[in-house]
């Protein structure tokens, strides 16, 4: 089993939709979580953080479930240009620590069209 | 600010040649990521170094590659020699601390012959 799974896709939905992914986590001991997002033959670039407590920017939503060890990203009223990978990303280690190791989900495909 | 630096932008070379790539990380940050992207095996960290010291680098594929930091300012990732199975892009990313969020640098995008 992966260390972080992520549903591949692609997801295709159209604009306006309202679309969510998933990323489960087998390390009970992971202590900080982020989303990525990278674009055709481009770097990943951080999307947002994902608090315990769940938070919003915008249109994007994380959530963390410690219990059922999982995060998810909601997308609300879909635009062309979210159209990218997804990146999961869970660490060992905390925040304000210097130590664990970061391991990436192998990304969801997001194709919004008109 | 720069963001994290990398060069070259592209290398295309024989295989049996000697490859390095070079990043500069971020001033101030304190740790530092290797990852290869393919679309067979997506995104695998190669090593991470923190405080110029190598912490994990079991995702080096083989001898053949070497990564150093001897500095806090600059790091290669050097392949010798090249296959052309080594052919991706290499990322190189870092942090102010391993558990905060990685920033990468644009790639280098490897191809070898």
């Amino acid at each position: 089993r992966k260390e972080v799974e992520q549903d591949p896709g692609p997801f295709n939905v159209p604009e306006g939709a309202t679309v969510a992914f998933n990323c489960t986590y087998s390390n009970s001991a992971s202590q900080s979580f982020f989303w990525y997002r990278q674009d055709c033959r481009k770097e990943p670039k951080l999307l947002m953080s994902v608090y315990s407590s769940g938070n919003e920017d915008g249109r994007f939503t994380a959530q963390l479930n410690r219990a059922s060890q999982y995060i998810s990203l909601l997308i609300r009223d879909s635009k062309l240009s979210d159209s990218a990978t997804y990146l999961c990303v869970v660490n060992v280690g905390g925040w304000d620590t210097n130590a664990g190791k970061s391991t990436f989900g192998d990304g969801t495909t997001l194709t919004v069209k008109p | 600010d720069a963001g994290v630096i990398q060069s070259p932008r592209h290398e295309v070379t024989e295989m049996g040649q000697e490859v390095t790539l070079r990043c500069k990380p971020i001033s101030g940050h304190n740790s530092l990521f290797w990852y290869r992207q393919t679309m067979m095996r997506g995104l695998e960290l190669l090593i991470y170094f923190n405080n110029n010291v190598p912490i994990d680098d079991s995702g080096m594929p083989e001898d053949r590659f070497s990564a150093k930091m001897p500095n806090a300012s600059f790091s290669t990732l050097k392949i010798q020699p090249s296959e052309p199975r080594d052919s991706a892009v290499y990322f190189c990313a870092s942090s102010f601390l391993i558990g905060q969020p990685q920033h990468f640098g644009d790639g280098t995008r490897l191809s070898i012959l």
